[in-house]
């Protein structure tokens, strides 16, 4: 089945830095990916939609210069977190739709602590 | 704004038990609807989804849809401790590419 492969799955960064999330999907082209964002006890948050050769589209609220996604080819898109502080601190989901139509599959999820 | 509302739980059952989980959403433009397990710390597993209205059976689950209710429901039958989890419920405008909306989740606590 089509695999999303997440990296890293856990990261601890300081405050002013940035990380880089990369979600490759392994047996399948991923024209488009979505990036969650969930805090704890809370639900997925979208974030963005990526869709490869074009801009991101950021939900509202979602600060389009603090996370940079790129979806340059058909099987990687990347999240960066930039100028990370502590209330960035989530756990960070890759999603890309799969292959039999209604099949959504997800990255194993980068926690992220910013200290 | 589309929103999809789940029980936040704590819903605990015996081992063996039936454990009903319920969900509700308020676009009704909403097409298709999914029922993901999600263990803590780890992303999402897609348990089944769901489109037609009626029921729809997958070994222990069931899957309910009522479009008219905007309501959408998960049985496990037989539960076993192994199903404590949380249980996000979310929705898409279709199949394919549309983004999905997820409620907050029901955290399951199967007692042994």
């Amino acid at each position: 089945g089509a695999v999303v492969s997440q990296h890293p799955s856990r990261v601890i960064c300081k405050s002013g830095t940035s990380v880089k999330i990369e979600c490759r999907s392994l047996d399948f082209q991923a024209t488009t990916m979505f990036w969650y964002r969930q805090f704890p006890k809370q639900s997925l948050m979208l974030m963005a939609t990526s869709n490869e050769g074009s801009k991101a589209t950021y939900e509202q609220g979602v600060e389009k210069d603090k996370f940079l996604i790129n979806h340059a080819s058909l099987t990687l898109s990347t999240l960066t977190v930039t100028s990370a502080h502590p209330e960035d601190s989530s756990f960070y989901i890759c999603s890309a739709p799969g292959t039999s139509g209604y099949g959504y599959t997800f990255g194993s999820g980068t926690r992220l602590t910013v200290v | 704004q589309k929103e999809v509302e789940q029980n936040s739980g704590p819903l605990s059952v015996p081992e063996g038990a039936i454990a009903s989980l319920n969900c509700t959403y308020s676009d009704r433009g909403s097409q298709s609807f999914f029922w993901y397990r999600q263990y803590s710390g780890k992303s999402p597993e897609l348990i089944m989804f769901i489109y037609s209205n009626g029921d729809k059976e997958d070994g222990r689950f069931t899957a309910q849809l009522n479009k008219a209710s905007q309501y959408v429901s998960l049985l496990i039958r037989d539960s076993q401790p192994s199903d404590s989890a949380t249980y996000l419920c979310a929705s898409s405008s279709g199949a394919g590419s549309y983004q999905l909306t997820f409620g907050k989740g029901t955290k399951l606590s199967v007692i042994p």
